[in-house]
């Protein structure tokens, strides 16, 4: 079955500090999605990155960076320069195939990442 | 970019009443929509899956009785948690995926906070 883990139940840091968390996936699939969405304390949902299993290139966006690892089944996010406008739940997730063959998504436990001032 | 309402952002009722929460689709035509359910500091889980003009489909352990969708039109979804109880007490996230080729691409609305008393 589809699994998504996120070890890291919260992490704290100091403002300008770099930090990984972490996301291990298990699929049956050989073709999948993986994404990466923050809930701040707001609760909506913000999209952050989707990546197609067949591209293993790490990609970097502003302070964000993920670093894709077919071989380990790994998804890991990097937040440079970390800002107290980070603190948030952030959630790895995976697609997967509902019973009625629609494409819906594994979502991680969350990590929730304090930044402090 | 692509935009997901959903009314009402919170919601207080009495144990035994039913509530219904709206998820639509602002800009964008959506012919598939997910339903998820969070409790506090918990992963979002799905529901059941909603296709219009057709029944949703459920995902284990869903009760189809106890939450009726209905998928009426391409920018309209309905979750209606009939005969509610504490236990239905939950962040309830609404997501639709464009008709568009990019099959994954869903975007989530800003969740609605039932409260059960």
């Amino acid at each position: 079955a589809q699994k998504v883990t996120q070890a890291q139940t919260e992490i704290s840091v100091v403002e300008k500090e770099d930090v990984t968390l972490d996301c291990v996936y298990e699929t049956r699939d050989t073709t999948y999605y993986l994404f990466w969405y923050k809930q701040p304390p707001s609760g909506e949902l913000v999209f952050l990155i989707r990546r197609n299993s067949f591209d293993e290139q790490n990609e970097i966006s502003g302070r964000y960076s993920w670093n894709f690892q077919k071989s380990t089944s790994s998804f890991n996010f990097t937040i440079t320069a970390s800002q107290v406008v980070d603190s948030a739940v952030y959630f790895c997730a995976l697609s997967d195939l509902t019973q009625g063959g629609s494409e819906k998504l594994v979502f991680g436990k969350g990590t929730k990442l304090t930044v402090n001032p | 970019g692509a935009v997901v309402s959903q009314h009402p952002s919170w919601v207080i009722c009495k144990s035994g009443t039913s509530v219904k929460i709206e998820c639509r689709s602002l800009d964008f035509q959506a012919t598939t929509m997910f339903w998820y359910r969070q409790f506090p500091k918990q992963s979002l889980m799905l529901m059941a899956t909603s296709n219009e003009g057709s029944k949703a489909t459920y995902e284990q352990g869903v009760e189809k009785d106890k939450f009726l969708i209905n998928h009426a039109s391409l920018t309209l979804s309905t979750l209606t948690v009939t005969s509610a109880h504490p236990e239905d007490s939950s962040f309830y996230i609404c997501s639709a995926r464009d008709q568009g080729p990019e099959t994954y691409e869903q975007y989530f609305g800003p969740g609605t906070r039932l409260t059960v008393t």
